[in-house]
């Protein structure tokens, strides 16, 4: 079936460093989403990116939808406690097809 | 005001038994679905219903029956409970199939421990 491979699972970071995680899939997707979870919580809506070579800024965070619309990241700049969490990219292969999750990477930030 | 909510929250019980989760969408939103997060953190769909009809069925042992009475409702009953049922549940609802806007707004999970 269709996956959406997520790379690190695990990043573990001062407070103040750079993260970032990727997302990779062998086919075109018409969309991927980014969604964060807070360790105990839910997964919330963090961004959609639909257009091939995309790029949208949330203030620390930088979101790209690569050129070929098969790969995707999520950068955070300057890293602070409260990013703790796990992020999902989660791409749409179009039609009624579902949500693909990918597995998702666990941040740790040390004070 | 909360816009997806589950209940109950937490649901401890034993193998064989049969329960049921609840949730309510108040957003308005035509497509509702179920997703197990197990102990690793793996989000998988199980199933998807687009206003009252169900639309995705993943590969979900039929001990699982999903219920839609209308577009703001989609509740899950499993029946004779197994050990690998131990995970948190969540419900998610995302506006109408082919809006162009996919995002899903997550219940708060419903964490079922099967002992």
């Amino acid at each position: 079936g269709q996956q959406v491979m997520q790379i690190p699972q695990y990043q573990h970071v001062q407070e103040g460093e750079d993260f970032t995680t990727y997302c990779n899939s062998s086919t075109t997707l018409s969309n991927i989403q980014w969604y964060k979870q807070r360790p105990g919580g839910h997964p919330v809506f963090l961004i959609q990116l639909v257009k091939s070579g995309e790029v949208k800024k949330q203030k620390r965070l930088t979101f790209q939808f690569g050129e070929a619309k098969k790969n995707s990241s999520l950068h955070i700049t300057a890293t602070q406690t409260t990013d703790v969490g796990t992020y999902f990219c989660a791409g749409l292969f179009g039609g009624n097809t579902p949500l693909v999750f990918g597995k998702g990477t666990r941040l740790s930030v040390i004070a | 005001d909360t816009a997806v909510s589950q209940t109950p929250k937490y649901l401890v019980t034993q193998m064989g038994n049969d329960k049921s989760i609840k949730c309510e969408q108040n957003l308005g939103h035509d497509t509702m679905y179920w997703y197990k997060q197990d102990s690793k953190k793996f989000l998988k769909i199980m199933f998807s219903y687009n206003n009252k009809e169900l639309i995705i069925n993943e590969t979900v042992p039929n001990r699982f029956s999903p219920k839609s009475p209308d577009k703001a409702h989609l509740n899950l009953h499993i029946n004779s409970l197994e050990l690998g049922d131990s995970a948190v549940y969540f419900c998610a609802s995302s506006p109408r199939l082919g809006t162009g806007s996919y995002e899903q707004y997550f219940g708060p999970g419903t964490r079922l421990t099967v002992t």
